[in-house]
């Protein structure tokens, strides 16, 4: 089954302790991109990935980074949250970097930054 | 000129009755325009799609008509059942470019009562 899968689906932290959330998907996709959902703000794109060892920022990149060595895989990560943070992330792929408005979604990972 | 704005921002239609969520845009370089449904819980996913060389696209119950001359497009739901309850994202996107991202709109929460 073609998917994009999201590790934690829910987390609560505190601030400053480091955390990954991870994403994979099975479908050989280039492109992948990271959003952040926020009541009446929709979606806000944080980084993304036009293929291996190629990232670039986003609407929203202030406190998080990106890595992508493996196609399959592009890991979220926030160094040092702080509560602003606090959020539903969406990790989303497509099949080229010129099928952005065909994004396959994960299912979210709600991040809670006390 | 990178917006879509998107119209109402929540609805509320009885079942049976026809659903329409309305989307304007002003960067004409845009060439794809798909709909995205996303229930509680749940990622977005890819709901239908129309480029701008055609008026009108029917899959089922979902239509999208598209008014290229006043830059807006709408999406029309059909006998809406409570089973449609989700927020629907209209969005823009330039296939045709190297790389654009797709733009989203701010959303539109749809209930179906009974």
């Amino acid at each position: 089954e073609a998917q994009v899968t999201q590790n934690p689906r829910y987390l609560i932290t505190v601030t400053g302790k480091k955390l990954t959330v991870t994403c994979s998907q099975n479908m050989n996709h280039e492109y992948m991109s990271w959003y952040r959902q926020d009541p009446g703000l929709g979606l806000r794109q944080i980084y993304y990935s036009m293929n291996v060892e190629v990232t670039d920022k986003g609407d929203v990149p202030e406190g998080y980074k990106v890595s992508r060595k493996e196609k399959r895989n592009f890991p979220l990560i926030l160094e040092s949250p702080s509560p602003n943070q606090t959020s539903l992330y969406f990790c989303a792929s497509s099949l080229t970097q010129q099928h952005t408005g065909e994004l396959f979604f994960g299912e979210g990972s709600r991040l809670t930054v006390l | 000129q990178q917006q879509v704005k998107q119209s109402p921002q929540s609805l509320i239609v009885q079942k049976g009755g026809i659903s329409i969520i309305n989307c304007a845009y002003e960067n004409t370089a845009f060439d794809y325009f798909p709909w995205y449904q996303q229930f509680p819980g749940k990622g977005p996913a890819l709901l239908i799609a129309i480029r701008p060389d055609v008026s009108e696209k029917k899959e089922g119950r979902f239509t999208i008509s598209f008014n290229k001359s006043a830059k807006q497009f709408s999406l029309h739901i059909m006998d809406s059942q409570p089973g449609d309850s989700a927020t629907y994202f209209c969005a823009a996107s330039k296939r045709k470019t190297s790389y654009d991202k797709v733009i989203f709109g701010p959303g539109t929460s749809l209930s179906v009562i009974p």
